[in-house]
């Protein structure tokens, strides 16, 4: 079964980056996008970018755009998500997503917390 | 950037009800519409998409219409299970956008 599986909870400092690692199984990894999205405690769902895996292309939401990378590695079928110079409000549960047009497969989540 | 607006924010409901919740874009987006559920501590999950088409083992109890810039969820006849927040995406241009979600509570 498709399995996206995230690494585990971060503590950053304000100015610090972040890196979110997110590894698929069950399907080939570069048969769909994968979407990056966030939410903040008790907040809604706010999509940062996304990437296709078999080009590398990305996309990314203008908010985030000079404080986001999104790449990968084929060869272990892992993305990842980099958000530098972090603030407080970039405390929040990152997810990545993957699927052809609307997501269908999520996984559980990284929190990050932002916090001098 | 495509604005949506999701109506209602809170939605109070009793097992049994029929609800509907809506979801209208600043501009058309054909058929490029998403609906999931989301559970406390837990990832959304994909309940419609393509505005009307359900997805693979979700109850025929949800349903979806609309095109172009209205849009409705509707669940018929809501189970205990079913309590949830829920939002739409619209998938036709990035950047991507969601609604601000509906929290079905019992009521």
């Amino acid at each position: 079964q498709v399995q996206l599986v995230q690494s585990g909870a971060e503590v950053k400092k304000p100015g610090a980056s972040v890196k979110v690692s997110c590894k698929a199984s069950g399907y080939t990894f570069t048969s769909y996008d994968i979407n990056w999205v966030r939410q903040a405690t008790g907040q809604g769902l706010e999509w940062m970018g996304w990437m296709n895996p078999n080009s590398g292309n990305t996309g990314y939401a203008q908010k985030f755009q000079g404080r986001v990378t999104m790449t990968r590695n084929t060869s272990i079928s892992t993305a990842y998500m980099e958000l530098s110079s972090l603030r407080s409000e970039d405390t929040a549960v990152y997810y990545c997503a993957a699927g052809i047009a609307a997501p269908d497969y999520w996984g559980q989540g990284t929190l990050v917390t932002v916090s001098s | 950037v495509i604005w949506m607006t999701q109506s209602p924010s809170l939605l109070s409901a009793s097992t049994g009800d029929r609800v509907t919740i809506s979801c209208r874009m600043s501009q058309g987006i054909s058929s490029y519409l998403a609906w999931y559920q989301q559970k406390p501590g837990k990832a959304p999950e994909l309940l419609i998409y393509a505005a009307s088409t359900l997805q693979s083992g979700v109850p025929s109890r949800f349903s979806g219409s609309g095109s172009g810039t209205d849009f409705t969820l509707t669940i018929s006849c809501l189970q205990s299970e079913d309590f949830a927040t829920y939002y739409c995406q619209q998938y036709y241009s990035f950047p991507w956008t969601f609604g601000q979600g509906t929290k079905v509570e019992i009521k």
